[in-house]
């Protein structure tokens, strides 16, 4: 089946710093991605839409300015979470949407810590 | 608009015994419907999905879930739990065909009882 890798699965940084999280999808090109976040014992929250070649959007309530996303390829989409701060952290999850059909495939998520 | 109700936040069961986890969705389109498993510390991975083909659906793990539309439910059944099944459960509504977001319901925590 298709494989969605998400890198670092694990981060931690110090506040004020920037982290950068990577989701791809291994098989298969996905023309959209998607990033949620989840706080724990908590369902997931979406944060943003990304599409390929263009700027992702972002829901309401989700500092776009402070969660960067990047969509440059058809297999590769990034979080940058910006002058991280510690209510930053959080499990990210991200998931790719195949060209053809509607199924959807999620990474295996991305722990970040900020201390 | 779409949403989805889990109705259950917490089920427990016995090992062997059957499992029900409800769900009950609105979507102003024909819907896809969607269950993924996520286990502790890790990410989702998809159980079962229907796309407007057969209505009962089996999944993977011995899951399976039938879509009524008259009762806009879609739940998720098991006939024997194991108890490698405890873990949290989503329920997730797509509209058909676009590229619209999921929807995630709140989810349902199986607790497996040895």
């Amino acid at each position: 089946g298709a494989v969605v890798s998400q890198h670092p699965s694990w981060v931690i940084c110090k506040s004020g710093t920037s982290v950068k999280i990577e989701c791809r999808s291994l098989d298969f090109q996905a023309t959209t991605m998607f990033w949620y976040r989840q706080f724990p014992k908590q369902s997931l929250m979406l944060m943003a839409t990304s599409n390929e070649g263009s700027k992702a959007t972002y829901e309401q309530g989700v500092e776009k300015d402070k969660f960067l996303i990047n969509h440059a390829s058809l297999t590769l989409s990034t979080l940058t979470v910006t002058s991280a701060h510690p209510e930053d952290s959080s499990f990210y999850i991200c998931s790719a949407k195949l060209a053809s059909g509607n199924t959807i495939y999620f990474g295996e998520g991305s722990w970040l810590t900020v201390v | 608009a779409q949403s989805v109700t889990q109705l259950d936040s917490h089920v427990s069961v016995s090992e062997g015994t059957p499992v029900l986890l409800r769900c009950n969705y609105s979507s102003s389109y024909s819907p896809s419907l969607f269950w993924y498993v996520q286990h502790p510390n890790k990410g989702l991975q998809l159980l079962l999905k229907y796309t407007s083909a057969a209505t009962l659906v089996k999944g993977i793990n011995g899951f399976e879930a039938e879509f009524k539309k008259s009762e806009t439910s879609f739940h998720l059944t098991k006939p024997s739990a194991h108890m490698s099944d405890a873990a949290e459960y989503f329920c997730v509504v797509s509209d058909w065909g676009g590229n619209t977001p999921l929807v995630f319901g709140k989810g349902t925590r199986l607790s497996v009882i040895a």
